[in-house]
């Protein structure tokens, strides 16, 4: 069944360590999207990428970074871990041809709590 | 740029009554509008979605939304609430490029 798959679902680190936020789609969906939920706001997009080899920064400053290696694949890594990055990261994919037109698939999400 | 405006963070309802969640959103051009529900520590799954055409539209779990460009409004509705509905509903607009989300309404069902 296509879908698209975000590991860890929860994840407990201390201060200072490194962690990459796995991503992957079955869909062979060349847009992917990071977005970081907190509760009572909007989602912000922190990084996109429109297909392999390309990633951009969305529109929330964030401490992260993404690579888009292969079309399936999307992690979200932080180098050094803070508790201000204690989040919900949601990570989403939708076809070429437009966002409007087909709208997104999200995952389940990571749960991140940095003590 | 498009935004969304949700202006209920919280709403009760009892179960078997009727249902109406407000989302306005702000854009120049004919907008791509979503409607989305999110489970407690699950992700966001797609409810209904309009582009053109007729204005009501209808979803899945018996919701429907109606677009009104007068209003700049895409108000999602459902005629009976079952205790399962009880989630976070996220209003989006898309300029077909991007998206953006409004903050969220969280809908509790009492018994």
């Amino acid at each position: 069944e296509a879908d698209i798959y975000q590991t860890p679902r929860y994840l407990v680190i201390g201060t200072g360590k490194k962690i990459t936020l796995e991503c992957s789609q079955t869909m062979g969906h060349d847009k992917m999207y990071w977005y970081q939920q907190d509760p009572g706001m909007e989602l912000h997009l922190i990084h996109y990428s429109y297909g392999v080899n390309s990633t951009e920064k969305g529109d929330l400053s964030s401490e992260s970074t993404v690579s888009r290696i292969r079309t399936e694949h999307f992690p979200l890594t932080l180098e050094s871990a803070r508790p201000s990055h204690t989040s919900q990261y949601l990570c989403a994919s939708s076809k070429s041809g437009g966002v409007g037109s087909y709208g997104y698939t999200f995952g389940s999400g990571t749960r991140l709590t940095v003590v | 740029a498009q935004s969304v405006t949700q202006p209920d963070i919280h709403i009760t309802v009892s179960e078997g009554a009727s249902l109406e969640l407000r989302c306005n959103y702000s854009y120049g051009a004919t907008p791509y509008l979503f409607w989305y529900v999110q489970s407690p520590g699950q992700g966001l799954q797609l409810l209904l979605k309009y582009f053109s055409g007729d204005t009501l539209v209808q979803g899945i779990k018996g919701f429907e939304a109606e677009f009104k460009r007068s209003q700049s409004s895409f108000n999602l509705r459902k005629p009976s609430v079952h205790w399962s509905d009880a989630a976070e509903y996220f209003c989006a607009v898309s300029n077909n490029n991007d998206m953006r989300f409004g903050a969220g309404t969280r809908l509790t069902v009492k018994p």
